[in-house]
Parts: C-alpha cells; sequence; structure tokens
C-alpha cells in the first residue's frame, strides 16, 4: 500500500526566511505522480506542483522550488523569501497510475510565517 | 478555468436531519469526483469515489447508507449526509477529475457542524 508522510507537523519562520517542506513517500509502483497542495484558512486546495515518476528534474515556479529524489522517495518543497501569504497548511500527495485515480494525501505540514 | 463550486460552505444542522453538499463542476466534465473529510488539523480521508451514472465506491469504514452519493450528471455529484450526529461534524471536500497538469480541482469545502 502507498503511504505519504510530512514528518513536519507544523513550521514557523520569520518573513524572508527560506523553509523547506520534506516529504517521503512509499510505494512499490515504478509509475506514480507527487503532487503538492497548498490549503489557506479559507480551506480550499490549490493546486502547486503535479511531477510523474520518471521526470526527475527540479523546478521552480518564482519563489517555489522542488526537489525530486528517487533515490530517498522524497519530494521536498521549498519557499525562498518567504512571506505571511505563504501561511497555510501545504499537503503532499501521491497517485498511482493503476491507483483509481485516487490520491493519497500526507498529514500535511502547517506552516506560519511571522513578520 | 477548471472551477468546481461547493455548497454550501458551512451548515449547522440539528442531530438527526440530514444534510445535501452539492458540488458542481462549472466549465468542464467530471466523470469522476471524490469526496474527503478532513478532521480539524488532519488529512484529507476519501471517502468514496463518484462516477457518473454509477453507483459510488466508498472506502473501507465508510458508511454507504449513511453518505449516500448522487453524480446524476457528468457536472454534478451530490453528498447526503442522513441522520447526522455530532460525530459528522467535519470539514467535508469534493474534488473533481479532469485532463490537463493538475489533474484535480477542488471544491472549496463545507463546514458541517451538527448540534
Amino acid at each position: 500500500a502507498q503511504k505519504v508522510t510530512q514528518a513536519q507537523t507544523e513550521i514557523s519562520v520569520v518573513e524572508k526566511e527560506d523553509v523547506t517542506l520534506d516529504c517521503v513517500y512509499e510505494t512499490r509502483d515504478t509509475t506514480y505522480y507527487l503532487f503538492w497542495y497548498k490549503q489557506p484558512p479559507s480551506g480550499e486546495l490549490v493546486f502547486l506542483i503535479r511531477r510523474n515518476s520518471f521526470d526527475e528534474q527540479n523546478e521552480i515556479s518564482g519563489r517555489y522550488s522542488w526537489n525530486f529524489q528517487k533515490s530517498t522517495s522524497s519530494f521536498n518543497f521549498t519557499i525562498t523569501a518567504s512571506q505571511v501569504v505563504d501561511s497555510a497548511v501545504y499537503f503532499c500527495a501521491l497517485k498511482l497510475t493503476g491507483g483509481g485515480n485516487k490520491l493519497t494525501f500526507g498529514t500535511g505540514t502547517q506552516l506560519k510565517v511571522e513578520l | 478555468g477548471a472551477v468546481v463550486s461547493q455548497h454550501p460552505s458551512r451548515v449547522i444542522c440539528k442531530s438527526g436531519t440530514s444534510v445535501k453538499i452539492e458540488c458542481r463542476s462549472l466549465d468542464f466534465q467530471a466523470t469522476t469526483m471524490f469526496w474527503y473529510r478532513q478532521f480539524p488539523k488532519q488529512s484529507l480521508m476519501l471517502m468514496a469515489t463518484s462516477n457518473e451514472g454509477s453507483k459510488a465506491t466508498y472506502e473501507q469504514g465508510v458508511e454507504k447508507d449513511k453518505f449516500l452519493i448522487n453524480h446524476a450528471s457528468l457536472t454534478l455529484s451530490t453528498l447526503t449526509v442522513t441522520s447526522a450526529h455530532p460525530e459528522d461534524s467535519s470539514f467535508y471536500i469534493c474534488s473533481a477529475l479532469r485532463t490537463g497538469l493538475s489533474g484535480y480541482t477542488f471544491g472549496s469545502g463545507t463546514r458541517l457542524t451538527v448540534v
């Protein structure tokens, strides 16, 4: 069975600090997709990125970057120069290609960015 | 594009009554929708997968007679919490599967409080 672990329950940083959110996944499948979502206090999940298992290139989008390491089954998310608006719960999720399109979510990391 | 509208956003009901939550895909057709439940400071737990025109597939431990799911059209899925009790109080989120990079579009969630 697949599993997603986000060991960091809560992280607090001061604005402009860089912060990395960890995500470790478990699956026996060789083909899968990994996602990151942001859940602000309003509750809606905001899509951030999707990565398939064959693409290990790191990605940068503005202040966001992702480091996919298949060897360690990790898909970490870094926010550079954090801002108060980044405060939210961030979820990492895994989808197997043959898993009926189900998403398995990690437990989430609450990020608090303070002035 | 790719908007999912979920209503109501908040509902308070009396114990023993039923509550219906709607999830609509506004600008695309969704043959598959998912219903999640989220307790405070916890992850999203998949309750069921809803396929248009067929019976929903429930996850283990979810009472299908209590959480009625109907997916009668390609743009609408409903979740009815029957004979609600205080322990059913939670945040319910739907998502719709679509083609494209993001794959899933989430509704804004419904906070159900049973008193």
